[in-house]
């Protein structure tokens, strides 16, 4: 079955710095990949998705890339804010299935 | 409006109790879920179930049972709770089969649950 292990577990970046989480993934028909932030205390929110058919999808500060290949994706934030500390999760699914399978989180630490 | 709550948000009770987290979603979905995250923050799909079929059951001690009354609606019960019961448990919902299963994940936020 697929399984998605995510690095690093923990990374601490400075204020207006960019952050690079990356997951890989071990079943090539996967074909959709979610990022979710959890902020405290709360649920995972998704923020950004990319499909196997494309290999970059940007929104504002946040990009996602996808190499299918060597079955790796990262999520880039750039210019950190503050608001930016949380955990971050992956997760990779394909499309005849109906189960995310996630990755490990990674908790994103911006100082100031 | 809240898209998907559930109750209660903290959950204190003693090993051996029985207890039970209702989940309501507001948004339509055919497709709801109960998550566990343990303190590593890892999170852990237990049930999934579809326009009131359950679709997704995964290696769950049988003390936990979902009942879903209808599609708007998955509650989680625990029977004789353990210590090792203690953690985060979040429901979400998504747009299911109606679209395709690969669509946004929608999650209330989370019930915390301490078994003393």
């Amino acid at each position: 079955g697929e399984n998605v292990e995510q690095h690093p577990s923990t990374l601490s970046v400075q204020e207006g710095d960019s952050a690079v989480i990356k997951c890989t993934y071990s079943d090539s028909a996967s074909n959709y990949f979610p990022w979710y932030k959890q902020e405290l205390g709360k649920g995972p929110q998704l923020i950004i998705d990319i499909r196997s058919n494309v290999g970059e999808k940007k929104d504002q500060r946040i990009a996602v890339t996808l190499n299918k290949t060597a079955k790796h994706f990262s999520l880039h934030i750039t210019e950190t804010q503050p608001e930016d500390s949380a955990v971050y999760f992956c997760a990779a699914s394909i499309n005849s299935n109906y189960q995310l399978i996630w990755g490990a989180g990674t908790k994103l630490i911006i100082k100031p | 409006d809240t898209a998907v709550s559930q109750t209660p948000k903290y959950l204190v009770t003693q090993m051996g109790n029985d207890k039970s987290i209702k989940c309501e979603q507001n948004l339509g979905h055919d497709t709801m879920y109960w998550y566990k995250q343990d303190s590593k923050k890892f999170l852990k799909i237990m049930f999934s179930y579809n326009n009131k079929e359950l679709i997704i059951n995964e290696t769950v001690p049988n003390r936990f049972s979902p009942k879903s009354p209808d599609k708007a609606h998955l509650n989680l019960h625990i029977n004789s709770l353990e210590l090792g019961d203690s953690a985060v448990y979040f429901c979400a919902s998504g747009p299911g089969r109606r679209t395709s299963w690969n669509e946004k994940l929608f999650f209330g936020s989370g019930t915390q649950l301490s078994v003393l």
